[in-house]
Formats: C-alpha cells, structure tokens, sequence
C-alpha cells in the first residue's frame, strides 16, 4: 500500500496563477483532509471531507477550493495563487471522522 | 476546542525515556487527548490517544491526569529517529465538527 500520495512534490507559481494539488489515498478510508503548515507553526486544517460526496471549511478556507472527486481522492485548488499561500501543504485520510488520521508527504508550494 | 500548552522544547539522552508533558486545564469531558509527531519535512505521524484512562502501543505510553487537566506522553526508550515535533491535541469525539487543531508541539532533540 503507497498510504496516502501527494502530487506534485514542489511547485512554484506567480501570483494570479492557478493549479490544483493531487492527493490520493488507497486504504478505502472515508475521511480526507487538507492542512498548510507555514514556518515554526503547526498545522491549520483549510478543507475536509468526511465522507465520499461531503467538503466542508476548516480554518482557513479562503483562496482554496477543494473537489472529492471519488472516494480515493480528494484535490485542492489554488484559483488566483498569492505569496500568503506560500507554504506546505499536507493531505491526510482516515477510516472514520474520529480516527487516527494518514498524511501524505508535503506539497511544498512557493508563489512568486 | 480546549487548547494545549507544551514546552517549546526538550532534550533527552538516548536510550533513556522522554518524558512529554502536556497542559490542557480547559479539556471537557467528551475530549480525547491525542499525540502526534512530525519528523523534519515529514507529514505529521499519530502516535497515540486517550479519553481517562492511561493507554499503551508500541509506540508509547500516555499518562492522563485523573483530573484529565494535564497528560505526558513517554517513550519508554529514545532512539536518535525519535528527534521530531510532538504535538498534544484535543479533540471532541463524535460529530462532524470534531476536528484536529495542531499547535506548535515540542521538540524533543534527542542526543547520543
């Protein structure tokens, strides 16, 4: 089992550009997720998803977008990319909305 | 959500226990208190959790308060790999409005 898997692995991008971030996940866990870590902070949860068919806010929403396009995967889009959103960004899964949750390994996303 | 206070850091020799405590005075009674790690550039990894009583995995231990005010999670034997950010997280059970809400955790260096 890959666990769950993130595409791309680093991207940089202008300001104004847009691009979606790929996160799949092949345990048939029900719950997904997107987090941002910025320097020395810990993670802030910006979408979710508790089940197949459900997206819901987390912290910080704003600027993103997010599609559970089936039950294995779960992206997040950039629309119009700003430097704030310069960070890394993690996707996770769980089997259930309580349980211990799977991350990915980093999107690290630079804008310009 | 309750919030959590953690040292900033911490060292610990090889081959002996790390002690990782946690305050969350503010915890209600349908909190669960859980531990993760995040190894450098890595995503986070869960470790353990707990509602009352003291839990065990292979991993590690966790050694809730009785007046579940505080908690520290041990690692019976450090190795070097455990050199990570531990994060100590509430969270409520149940519901679609439960969520992980990730501090600035502790980093436990540990020196040969």
């Amino acid at each position: 089992n890959a666990g769950v898997t993130q595409t791309p692995k680093f991207q940089v991008l202008k300001t104004g550009q847009s691009m979606t971030l790929q996160c799949a996940q092949d345990m048939n866990h029900n719950s997904m997720y997107w987090y941002r870590q910025d320097p020395g902070m810990g993670l802030r949860l910006i979408y979710y998803s508790a089940s197949e068919g459900t997206t819901d806010k987390g912290e910080v929403p704003n600027g993103y977008n997010v599609s559970r396009l089936n039950k294995r995967e779960f992206s997040l889009r950039l629309e119009s990319a700003a430097p704030s959103q310069t960070s890394v960004y993690f996707c996770a899964s769980s089997e259930g909305w309580e349980d211990e949750q799977f991350f990915g390994p980093g999107t690290r996303l630079t804008v310009l | 959500d309750a919030k959590t206070t953690q040292p900033t850091s911490m060292d610990c020799a090889e081959g002996r226990a790390a002690n990782l405590p946690c305050n969350h005075s503010t915890i209600s009674g349908n909190e669960y208190v859980y531990w993760y790690r995040q190894i450098h550039s890595q995503g986070p990894q869960y470790i353990i959790h707990g509602l009352k009583n003291n839990e065990t995995n292979e991993m590690a231990s966790l050694i809730i308060t009785e007046d579940r005010k505080s908690s520290t999670l041990i690692l019976p034997h450090a190795t070097l790999r455990d050199t990570a950010v531990y994060y100590c997280i509430v969270r409520v059970g149940g519901g679609a409005t439960n969520k992980l809400i990730f501090g600035t955790g502790t980093l436990l260096a540990v020196q040969p």
